[in-house]
This record gives C-alpha cells, sequence and structure tokens, in this order.
C-alpha cells in the first residue's frame, strides 16, 4: 500500500525564521515521484516540485530547499526566512510507475505571522 | 493557454438533485483525473482517465460517474447528492502517467444541503 503521512497539522512561525515541513511516505515500488504543492488562501494548486526515487541530491530554489532521504522513506521541504506570502497548505504527494495515481498527504498549514 | 478549466466555481444541490462538474484541458493531456478535497484529508482521487474512452476508480469512487469522449473533457456527474459530497472538487490532467507533474484546474465548491 502506498500512504503519504504529514504529521505536522499546522504550523505557525514569525517571519524570517525558516520552517521545516515533513513528509514521510510509504511504498513497496523501487520507482516513484515525490512531489511537494503549494495551496494558497486562494486555492489552487501550485505544483512545486517533483523527485525521482532514483536521484536523491537534495534541491534548492531560492527561499525553498527538499531534502530527499530514501533511508528514512522522508522528503521534507524547508523555506528559509519565511515571508508573509509563504502562508498556506503544503502537499506531500507520491506516484507510483505502475499506477500513475498521486497519493496526497494531509496537508501542512502554514502561517506566517509578520 | 487555458490551462486546466472547471465550471461552476461554486454550486448548491439539495440532496437528491443530480448535476454534472465539468472539466477541459488544452494541453492535449492524456491523462486526467477528478479529486475531492475535505478538511484534514488532503486530496482524494475519485475516478481517472489515461485517455479518450478509458476511466477506472479511485480511492473514492461511490455516487460519482465519470467518461471520456474526447481528450479535451472530463466530466464528473453526481447521480444522487448527499449531504456527503459537500467538498471542493479538482480536476487534473498531465501528459503521461508517473514521471509527469499534474496541473489543476481552480477548483468548484460544492454544497450539499
Amino acid at each position: 500500500a502506498q500512504k503519504v503521512t504529514q504529521a505536522q497539522t499546522e504550523i505557525s512561525v514569525v517571519e524570517k525564521e525558516d520552517v521545516t515541513l515533513d513528509c514521510v511516505y510509504e511504498t513497496r515500488d523501487t520507482t516513484y515521484y515525490l512531489f511537494w504543492y503549494k495551496q494558497p488562501p486562494s486555492g489552487e494548486l501550485v505544483f512545486l516540485i517533483r523527485r525521482n526515487s532514483f536521484d536523491e541530491q537534495n534541491e534548492i530554489s531560492g527561499r525553498y530547499s527538499w531534502n530527499f532521504q530514501k533511508s528514512t522513506s522522508s522528503f521534507n521541504f524547508t523555506i528559509t526566512a519565511s515571508q508573509v506570502v509563504d502562508s498556506a497548505v503544503y502537499f506531500c504527494a507520491l506516484k507510483t510507475s505502475n499506477t500513475g495515481k498521486l497519493i496526497f498527504g494531509q496537508g501542512t498549514t502554514l502561517q506566517v505571522k509578520p | 493557454n487555458a490551462g486546466v478549466t472547471q465550471t461552476p466555481k461554486f454550486q448548491v444541490l439539495k440532496t437528491g438533485q443530480s448535476m454534472t462538474l465539468q472539466c477541459a484541458q488544452d494541453m492535449n493531456h492524456e491523462y486526467m483525473s477528478w479529486y475531492r478535497q475535505d478538511p484534514g484529508m488532503g486530496l482524494r482521487l475519485i475516478h481517472y482517465s489515461v485517455g479518450a474512452g478509458i476511466t477506472d476508480q479511485g480511492e473514492v469512487p461511490n455516487g460519482y460517474n465519470v467518461s471520456r469522449s474526447t481528450t479535451e473533457d472530463f466530466p464528473l456527474r453526481l447521480l444522487s447528492a448527499a449531504p456527503s459530497q459537500t467538498s471542493v472538487y479538482f480536476c487534473a490532467s498531465s501528459p503521461g502517467l508517473a514521471v509527469y507533474e499534474q496541473y489543476f484546474g481552480p477548483g468548484t465548491r460544492l454544497t450539499v444541503t
């Protein structure tokens, strides 16, 4: 069975703090894909990143960085120097190569206070 | 490019009524899917399609029907609305199965009274 767990339901930080959103996944497949999506208060879903199971290289994009560790089945997302505009619900998701279905975690609501 | 479009944005139904949520994409994507979003549960897959004429069930298909007569359109039908179907519905598309990210429509907020 495939499963994605985002244990943090809500996180509140003050602007300029760093924050890490945790994502733990379960799958028996050797080839799979991990995603992060952002859902701002306006409601749309915005794609942030995709990571393949055979590529454990971490990625940095501006203030965003992602740490993928197969040994712990985790794909964590860090926002450095958070801003109010980062306030949103963030979803981690898993897709396996044999089904193509996207399985979402429950989401983490991030509130960044000025 | 319009991307993925959904209509209507908001809808209120009475228990037992039927309706169709429309979804269209102009990116020539083969894969389309429908999700519902409920508080604390993330997004759950209702139905999906890997191409015109091919559909399959997702995680929560009961009470919903789909069809895919064209590559562009993937409507979701509620046969007899129930309060448990109150949710936000998202349609998504992608060029293929696993490796590609999915592009989401703006969502339809449905309330069943």
